[in-house]
């Protein structure tokens, strides 16, 4: 199985601030056919189900906000938040969708405000 | 639009059987995979195993082998996850998702003597 690893386990940002959240995958998920990052980003806040940020490593979503963006390939990868806002308090979760039907999450990143 | 709609939350004992459901539409349902996943209390999220409803090929992460039953009935567009004996450490959240960002509500599921 592919082990996604995140850090930090937690992270406290002041408003306005730059938040950077980093997932390493224990093997590459960079799929050489299609040069595609298999690799998604999700937030989840309290008694909800996780929402998708990103996909394919740095395509984001349909109406999430520009301030998130995506970045890395192979085996790094990190969601940055330009400019926290107090709305985007939440746990972060990263996962690899390469691996044939064993689509493995990071442990979670817990966001705070400082 | 696409919708996973889960069934409601269950509160059980140990060693009972529980089934609970997800149920897509908005799309074609033999078209998209559609795994499980845990979240204890507190805790992250667990990816339990897969179906491909067009042919109900099912695989399952190491950790859930043996422990939980995944099937589909592609005539309601519905996918089930399954314990035959429930125990305490089964009391979590569970969720079902399709393709890449599609989640289900989420079923709270309590097992408790």
């Amino acid at each position: 199985d592919i082990v996604m690893t995140q850090s930090p386990d937690s992270l406290a940002v002041s408003l306005g601030e730059r938040a950077t959240i980093n997932c390493k995958s224990s093997q590459s998920v960079l799929y050489s056919s299609n040069n595609k990052n298999y690799l998604a980003w999700y937030q989840q806040k309290p008694g909800q189900p996780p929402k998708l940020l990103i996909y394919w490593a740095s395509t984001r979503e349909s109406g999430v906000p520009d301030r998130f963006s995506g970045s890395g390939s192979g085996t790094d990868f990190t969601l940055t938040i330009s400019s926290l806002q107090a709305e985007d308090v939440a746990v972060y979760y990263c996962q690899q969708y390469y691996s044939t039907s064993m689509y493995t999450f990071g442990q979670g990143t817990k966001l705070e405000i400082k | 639009e696409v919708q996973l709609v889960q069934s409601g939350a269950e509160v059980k004992k140990p060693g009972e059987s529980l089934k609970i459901s997800c149920k897509g539409s908005g799309y074609s349902f033999t078209s998209y995979w559609i795994g499980w996943v845990r979240q204890m209390p507190g805790k992250g999220l667990e990816w339990m195993g897969i179906i491909y409803p067009g042919d109900s090929d099912t695989r399952y992460s190491p950790s859930f082998q043996g422990q939980v039953t995944i099937s589909a009935d592609k005539s309601i567009s519905t996918a089930y996850l399954q314990w035959s004996s429930l125990k305490a450490s089964d009391t979590a959240m569970y969720y079902c998702a399709s393709g890449v960002g599609y989640w289900g509500q989420g079923t709270l599921v309590t097992v408790s003597s």
